[in-house]
């Protein structure tokens, strides 16, 4: 089945402790995103990747790091994560990285920090 | 800088009921506008995307309207039922040179289908 993983879907942790939110597509996407969303913003980018090796800051970066090593996987690390990072967080993927194409999204993993 | 607004913010309604989710966007250079529909645990769910050109898509009960120039869009569900509770996203994508694949949404419509 297509589809787009994240794990965990739920965490709590404390401030200043690394984690890591790991994101999977097997579709062969070349365009990956992260996503956070929050009562009264909506989603909003963090990163996105347009291909292995190339990635590039979204609209609200601060605090987040990405990295894109194999095509099917795009992990969003926080290495000190703070009270403010708490929100629920989506992966997306798509064939390609122009308006185009449809963007599939993950079930979305839901991050406390105390 | 675009933005996105969804009016109303929440919605209840009686079953069986024919609704009207809006949208709006400031900038009306999009490339193209996508509803979605969200579920609790369950991500989101791509439901019609209507390309910059186009005026309508439909899918099933569901009827997305685009009017570009004032910056709107609806999303129409018919004959509303329980199942339909979920909250409601629209998404416009950008229209320009070297634009990518980001999305900017709305804060999203919360429906309620009270049996």
């Amino acid at each position: 089945e297509a589809q787009v993983t994240q794990n965990p879907r739920y965490l709590i942790t404390v401030t200043g402790k690394k984690l890591t939110v790991t994101c999977s597509q097997n579709m062969n996407h070349e365009y990956m995103s992260w996503y956070r969303q929050d009562p009264g913003l909506g989603l909003r980018q963090i990163y996105y990747s347009m291909n292995v090796e190339v990635t590039d800051k979204g609209d609200v970066p601060e605090g987040y790091k990405v990295s894109r090593k194999e095509k099917r996987n795009f992990p969003l690390i926080l290495e000190s994560p703070s009270p403010n990072q708490t929100s629920l967080y989506f992966c997306a993927s798509s064939l390609g990285r122009g308006q185009k194409y449809e963007q599939y999204f993950g079930p979305g993993t839901r991050l406390t920090v105390t | 800088k675009q933005e996105v607004t969804q009016i109303p913010a929440a919605l209840s309604v009686p079953e069986g009921e024919n609704l009207v989710l809006n949208c709006s966007f400031t900038d009306s250079a999009i490339y193209n506008l996508q509803w979605f529909r969200q579920d609790p645990g369950k991500g989101l769910t791509s439901l019609l995307l209507i390309q910059s050109s186009q005026r309508e898509q439909t899918s099933g009960r569901l009827n997305a309207s685009l009017d570009k120039s004032s910056g709107r869009s609806t999303l129409y569900i018919a004959a509303s039922q329980p199942g339909d509770s979920a909250t409601y996203l629209c998404a416009v994508r950008r229209n320009y040179g070297g634009a990518t694949n980001k999305l900017i949404f709305g804060t999203g419509t919360l429906l309620a289908v009270q049996p």
